[in-house]
């Protein structure tokens, strides 16, 4: 079974503090994605990466990073928290879509990330 | 740009009660539909999918069909459980292959909860 685990189930930081959130797969997968999700909002796209070191905006990417120096792992960076980044964060991962990579858009989610800004 | 619309919830149900969650969807392409299930207090998990028009995607007692011609892909269950209670998700992906990187769009959620 695909395995998608995240560093913390619960953070409380204090605003302006820099976050980090990992993420970790462990079926080889190309793509890893950031989402946040809020009620009445559903999840958000923040980051997504498709390879080692590359990474593209989602829809909401202000006030975030991403780093992805290994395969298996996705950090997400609050650089500078603040109150309004208070949200449940989830990781997911994926195969790779590209010709001849053979994957398909399943995405499989890590238990989240519940991340509170006093 | 391409968008996924559910049903406001929450929707409340006695056990053994028919369930139809409303999921209809905007997009360029042949995107593929899922629906996912977030249990309380964990992630996401694929309930099912459907990856071309009037496929039938089918677990767990769960049912939707895709249909083109009502750009639609609304979850069925015949009768619910208690342990069914959860949070539902519509989504959608770019058209697979070339650079789409399989990205999803997700609807906004309906929360279900039954009743014994």
């Amino acid at each position: 079974d695909v395995k998608v685990t995240q560093s913390s189930r619960y953070l409380v930081k204090r605003t302006g503090e820099k976050v980090f959130l990992e993420c970790v797969q462990d079926m080889d997968h190309e793509n890893m994605f950031w989402y946040r999700q809020d009620p009445g909002l559903g999840l958000r796209l923040i980051y997504f990466s498709y390879d080692v070191k590359m990474k593209e905006k989602g829809d909401i990417p202000e006030g975030y990073s991403v780093s992805r120096e290994k395969k298996e792992r996705f950090s997400l960076i609050l650089e500078s928290a603040s109150t309004n980044q208070t949200s449940m964060y989830l990781c997911a991962s994926s195969l790779s879509l590209l010709f001849g990579a053979g994957g398909t858009d399943t995405q499989y989610f890590g238990p989240g990330t519940r991340l509170t800004v006093l | 740009g391409n968008s996924v619309t559910q049903m406001e919830g929450p929707v409340t149900l006695s056990e053994e009660a028919f369930l139809t969650i409303n999921c209809t969807y905007t997009a360029t392409g042949y995107p593929s539909l899922f629906w996912y299930v977030q249990y309380p207090g964990e992630g996401l998990q694929l309930l099912l999918k459907a990856t071309k028009a009037d496929d039938k995607g089918s677990n767990k007692g769960f049912e939707a069909t895709y249909r083109k011609e009502t750009t639609s892909f609304h979850l069925e269950k015949g009768s619910v459980q208690v342990s069914d209670s959860a949070v539902y998700f519509c989504a959608l992906s770019e058209s697979a292959g070339g650079t789409s990187y399989g990205k999803l769009t997700f609807g906004q959620g309906t929360i279900l909860t039954v009743h014994p």
